[in-house]
């Protein structure tokens, strides 16, 4: 079985500063990594994933994340932050040996953006 | 493309009834998925349906049930609701079933409300 642990549950930040959400997993097997984003009243909507090759992958709203096989981690960055990024973000593992049991998601954690 | 669609998108039931939920999927993807999300436990996986078959099944009571259709469209009901039923319902498609590296697409959700 996997876990995921996003050790905050909120983190406060000012407009155009840099931010980190951090992410721990736990898994006796092989895992992909995804991180989601959910604004208010809305899905979740992928921001980005690794499934192999570089460690460091990148979405299109300058967010980035690296794989830390070593420390299972998978920490999202982003180095300048918008007001538009407010929202809940949940990091999330699947086993990568074939089959599925859906993804296993962390607790989310509440990013919020003061002016 | 139009996205997952899920209906209603709120639902208001009182104890011991039952409630169906509505899913069409991502036109093309033969997958869908259904998570549970609430603030304590989180988001957590139900179940997954692929060719009108259950594939695989989260830890849930039996009250908790689902079908898929040949146009891959899914509904899940609840039976015999309790107050903890009450959560957002979401719903995910993908292309195929069994494959991790398919991006999962979610849809608004169904926020159920159990009285």
């Amino acid at each position: 079985a996997q876990s995921v642990t996003q050790l905050d549950s909120q983190v406060p930040v000012f407009e155009e500063a840099p931010v980190e959400l951090r992410c721990n997993y736990s898994s006796s097997v092989s895992v992909y990594l995804f991180w989601y984003v959910q604004y208010p009243n809305q899905g979740l909507q992928l921001l980005l994933k690794y499934l192999s090759g570089s460690t460091l992958v990148e979405s299109i709203n300058g967010f980035e994340a690296e794989f830390n096989k070593s420390q299972t981690s998978f920490h999202l960055r982003k180095p300048s932050v918008h007001i538009s990024d407010t929202a809940e973000y949940f990091c999330a593992v699947s086993r990568s040996g074939g089959g599925a049991d859906g993804l296993t998601f962390g607790k989310g954690t509440h990013l919020i953006i003061q002016p | 493309k139009a996205g997952v669609t899920q209906t209603p998108r709120y639902l208001i039931k009182t104890r011991g009834q039952q409630v169906t939920l509505s899913c069409s999927p991502i036109s093309g993807h033969r997958s869908v998925s259904w998570y549970q999300q609430t603030p304590g436990q989180g988001l957590q996986f139900l179940f997954e349906y692929f060719s009108e078959t259950q594939r695989n099944k989260g830890n849930f009571p039996g009250r908790f049930s689902g079908r898929q259709f040949s146009n891959s469209r899914s509904e899940m009901n609840v039976s015999t609701l309790e107050l903890g039923d009450s959560a957002l319902y979401l719903c995910a498609s993908s292309l195929r079933a069994g494959k991790s590296t398919d991006t999962q697409y979610f849809g608004p959700g169904t926020r159920l409300t159990v009285l």
